[in-house]
């Protein structure tokens, strides 16, 4: 079953705490991304990576770091450097003859 | 950074009418636009694309673009209560890997 899986479904942490959403692709896509939305707001972008073992900062990479050693999955961590994680976040990749851009179900992350 | 505008929310219809989006965008070598709907609680679900000037339809919807005035819209024709979601407009330039996001129209189609 091809798609794009994200866990945790939910996660909570502790405020000081780094943590690690997880992000795989069986679509055989080269690019991923990672965004943040918050509550009625639209999507920003975190980081993106159009090829394995290379990533690019998107518009708030402040406290994030991503690695990409493998085509197929793309972490996001996120570290206590960022001063307000709570938000849901979505991994994405772009596939197709045009590039169109396809999402996971998501990570909703709560700091306590 | 480019800019994605959307007309502001929350938008109301009743069933079975047309529900109108708009979206207009700031850079003008912009050549693909999507919409995505997205549910409470879950992730955006791609609906629409279009790429060239003109109207673009499937099913009960219809996506319209007009690059000279940088405007893409979304009608939905016979609005049904399952329509009511969170409207997102995407753009994408030429040769860019990245989509610009607008803030989303909520939409609620009630009964």
């Amino acid at each position: 079953d091809g798609g794009i899986t994200q866990s945790p479904k939910y996660l909570f942490r502790k405020e000081g705490q780094n943590v690690t959403l997880s992000c795989e692709q069986n679509l055989n896509h080269d690019a991923m991304y990672w965004y943040r939305q918050d509550p009625g707001q639209g999507l920003r972008l975190i980081y993106y990576s159009q090829i394995v073992n290379d990533f690019q900062k998107g518009d708030i990479a402040e406290g994030y770091s991503v690695s990409r050693e493998k085509k197929e999955s793309f972490p996001l961590t996120v570290t206590s450097a960022q001063k307000n994680p709570t938000a849901f976040y979505l991994c994405a990749t772009t596939g197709g003859l045009y590039n169109e851009q396809f999402f996971g179900p998501g990570t909703r992350l709560t700091v306590l | 950074q480019k800019e994605v505008e959307q007309n502001s929310g929350p938008l109301s219809v009743p069933e079975g009418a047309i529900a109108s989006l708009n979206c207009t965008y700031s850079d003008r070598v912009s050549q693909s636009f999507f919409w995505y709907r997205q549910y409470s609680g879950k992730s955006p679900e791609l609906i629409m694309s279009i790429y060239s000037n003109g109207d673009k339809e499937d099913g009960r919807f219809t996506a319209q673009l007009n690059k000279a005035s940088q405007y893409v819209s979304l009608l939905i024709r016979d609005s049904q209560p399952s329509d009511s979601a969170t409207y997102l407009c995407a753009v994408k330039s030429s040769g860019d890997y990245k989509l610009s996001f607008g803030a989303g129209t909520t939409v609620t189609v009630r009964a």
